[in-house]
């Protein structure tokens, strides 16, 4: 069965230090992974995902198939950066399983 | 940019009763889906439609529940008789076909509160 798991549900940092959101999956296929974004009050919104390699607003996440972990990471946090962050795992029927989220703040 | 819309934004509704969501997913779209979120639990999948059928659907979605795309610009997710703890936030996504893009688009979301 598929799982995603947030081990973190609420991360403090400071502005300008680096952030790791933490992700791990368990899925017996090939897995498709992602990371969603909430901005206060708006919806749901890809931020990016493991097949393109891009970085998004300063943020990369690195398929690691030995750990089974997809962990979200930006060198210097920005205050605009506070936000709900999820990841999730893509099934065969192209369905997304998203973890518990871990939300964001940045300190000024 | 188009965007997936739904209505209402909050619906309240007496247990028992009949819900309908509407969604309107972005027009050139083919996957469309369902997800929840319970208050301070995990967004979880529903229900997945393509090609006016359901491609899957999850444990949660029981007998109680159904979807249509009635009109060709209109996806829709029926509660037949509301529970307490249907009390959710409910979100629409669509998806283009194909192309190395997987990416779903959500909607704002619905907030059922079931009394």
């Amino acid at each position: 069965a598929q799982r995603v798991t947030q081990p973190e549900k609420l991360l403090s940092v400071f502005k300008g230090a680096p952030v790791e959101l933490k992700c791990n999956y368990s899925y017996s296929g090939s897995p498709e992974l992602f990371w969603y974004v909430q901005y206060s009050r708006q919806r749901l919104q890809l931020l990016l995902r493991h097949i393109s390699r891009e970085s998004i607003k300063g943020f990369t996440a690195d398929l690691n198939k030995g750990e089974t972990s997809f962990h979200l990471k930006k060198p210097f946090a920005q205050e605009e950066d506070s936000a709900m962050y999820y990841c999730a795992l893509m099934g065969g029927a192209n369905n997304l399983f998203f973890g518990t989220g871990t939300r964001l703040t940045v300190i000024p | 940019e188009p965007e997936v819309t739904q209505t209402p934004s909050h619906q309240v509704t007496q247990m028992g009763q009949e819900v309908i969501l509407r969604c309107v997913p972005i027009s050139n779209h083919l996957y469309f889906y369902w997800y929840r979120q319970i208050l301070g639990q995990k967004v979880e999948f529903l229900v997945s439609f393509y090609n006016n059928e359901i491609s899957e659907k999850s444990e949660i979605f029981d007998d109680q529940f159904s979807v249509e795309r009635p009109d060709g610009s209109n996806f829709t997710l029926k509660i037949r008789s509301t529970k307490l703890e249907d009390s959710a936030m409910y979100f629409c996504a669509s998806r283009a076909w194909g192309g190395v893009s997987n990416e779903q688009f959500f909607g704002p979301g619905t907030r059922l509160t079931v009394l």
